[in-house]
């Protein structure tokens, strides 16, 4: 299993060009997320899809769009790139059933992107 | 809404020395609490997680944290630590209620010097 894979792992943009991260796991998970990472702030939650179908705004939601295209992948699209959106982005997928024992977030290994 | 505080953002420590990073959280409903692991240009891996039962809470790689409901901690430790263990460390919380949410912490750096 290959687990959560992330593409494209580096990316530079200018400001106002627009891009898709995209995201797919094998685990049959129900719930995929997409984090930001910034130095001395931790992860922060941009949006989340407890299953197919369905999306919801996380913590910093202002300026992304998400798709969860099927039950194994979920994009995360910058339509108008700024400089502040420069970070590393974390998808993740967790089982997102009833059995609460069950409940890890899964992570990627991260998209490196940078605006100018 | 949960918060969770990373008191040191970074704690130096000498190989096979003890150490505890150190993890309080605020909330004001019930929580199940998350360590993770990032090493250097790699995603993040769990290293253990509170859910119920036992406050003592032992992980991957020798690793081990304590609930401490009272004193809302949740602080990792590990008795020996080894160069490979170098890596940031973070602290998350997430509500009973709504497990889709995981706030993190801050992140401790923690650096082992040989």
């Amino acid at each position: 299993n290959a687990g959560v894979t992330q593409t494209p792992k580096f990316q530079v943009l200018k400001t106002g060009q627009s891009m898709t991260l995209q995201c797919a796991q094998d685990m049959n998970h129900n719930s995929m997320y997409w984090y930001r990472q910034d130095p001395g702030m931790g992860l922060r939650l941009i949006y989340y899809s407890a299953s197919e179908g369905t999306t919801d705004k996380g913590e910093v939601p202002n300026g992304y769009n998400v798709s969860r295209l099927n039950k194994r992948e979920f994009s995360l699209r910058l339509e108008s790139a700024a400089p502040s959106q420069t970070s590393v982005y974390f998808c993740a997928s967790s089982y997102g059933g009833a059995d609460v024992f069950e409940e890890t977030q899964y992570f990627g290994p991260g998209t490196r992107l940078l605006v100018l | 809404a949960q918060s969770v505080t990373q008191l040191d953002s970074q704690v130096p420590v000498f190989e096979e020395a003890p150490v505890e990073l150190r993890c309080n959280y605020s909330s004001s409903v019930s929580v199940y609490l998350f360590w993770y692991v990032q090493y250097p240009n790699q995603g993040l891996q769990l290293l253990l997680k509170y859910l119920s039962g036992s406050t003592l809470v032992k992980g991957i790689n020798g690793f081990e944290a304590e609930f401490n409901k009272s004193q809302t901690s949740f602080h990792l430790r590990k008795p020996s630590v080894h160069i490979s263990d170098t890596a940031e460390y973070f602290c998350a919380v997430s509500a009973v209620a709504d497990t889709d949410k995981l706030i993190f912490g801050t992140g401790t750096r923690l650096q082992v010097f040989p």
